[in-house]
């Protein structure tokens, strides 16, 4: 099945930099989101991104959409070890409207 | 606003016990979802529900896993006898409708451990 598979598979930052991360996939997408999962907070949704749209931004988050090159990536400026977690990518594709999720980047912001 | 509740957070059966999860989905959504969550992979759907009737069940491993949704609004899901591979994190969901662009809001999950 259709699903995102993100890259880096482990990341790890000093508080402040920028963390960007990345997710492919494979066939034409009706959107993809962005969910973070920590142990405190279980997983929460982030962005959604429609096919049509190629940014969105959310506070520090900055999601970008190429469909040419079957792509998304996630970037989060001055991140702050409060960022520390599991992000993952879910696609929705075709006539299905159950998001897809991969395997998830795990962000490690240092103090 | 309350959020989706899952009962029990954790949960440690030997294998070829049943075990049953439940979920109470926020107010109003119609729409619930459960997922398995192995270790180091990311959520795959196991059913859906839209109200009480299911939309999508087609990863359910049905010789051992069943869920129901009455009335619409909570929701179990048991296994029955679990195996090893059961080990994971039972994840539950509830959206405001099962369409495209709308968001999902998950519960704390409950961590299963078959030993």
């Amino acid at each position: 099945s259709q699903q995102g598979e993100e890259d880096p598979q482990a990341l790890s930052i000093q508080e402040g930099e920028n963390a960007t991360m990345n997710c492919s996939y494979k066939t034409s997408i009706n959107n993809l989101q962005w969910y973070r999962q920590n142990s405190g907070r279980g997983l929460v949704h982030l962005i959604l991104i429609r096919s049509n749209e190629r940014e969105k931004h959310s506070g520090r988050l900055r999601v970008t959409l190429d469909t040419s090159k079957k792509s998304s990536s996630l970037l989060i400026t001055a991140s702050r070890a409060a960022d520390t977690a599991s992000y993952f990518c879910a696609v929705q594709a075709g006539g299905s409207y159950i998001p897809t999720f991969g395997r998830g980047t795990s962000l490690i912001v240092h103090p | 606003e309350a959020g989706v509740a899952q009962s029990p957070r954790y949960k440690i059966i030997e294998k070829r016990q049943s075990v049953a999860f439940w979920c109470n989905p926020i107010s109003g959504h119609a729409t619930l979802y459960w997922y398995q969550q192995i270790l180091g992979q990311g959520p795959k759907l196991l059913i859906q529900f839209q109200n009480n009737g299911v939309v999508d069940d087609s990863q359910l491993p049905k010789d051992r896993f069943s869920a129901e949704r009455l009335k619409g609004v909570d929701s179990t899901l048991k296994i029955q006898p679990a195996k090893l591979e059961d080990s994971a994190v039972y994840l539950c969901a509830s959206s405001l409708r099962g369409t495209l662009y709308n968001e999902q809001f998950f519960g704390p999950g409950t961590r299963l451990t078959v030993l």
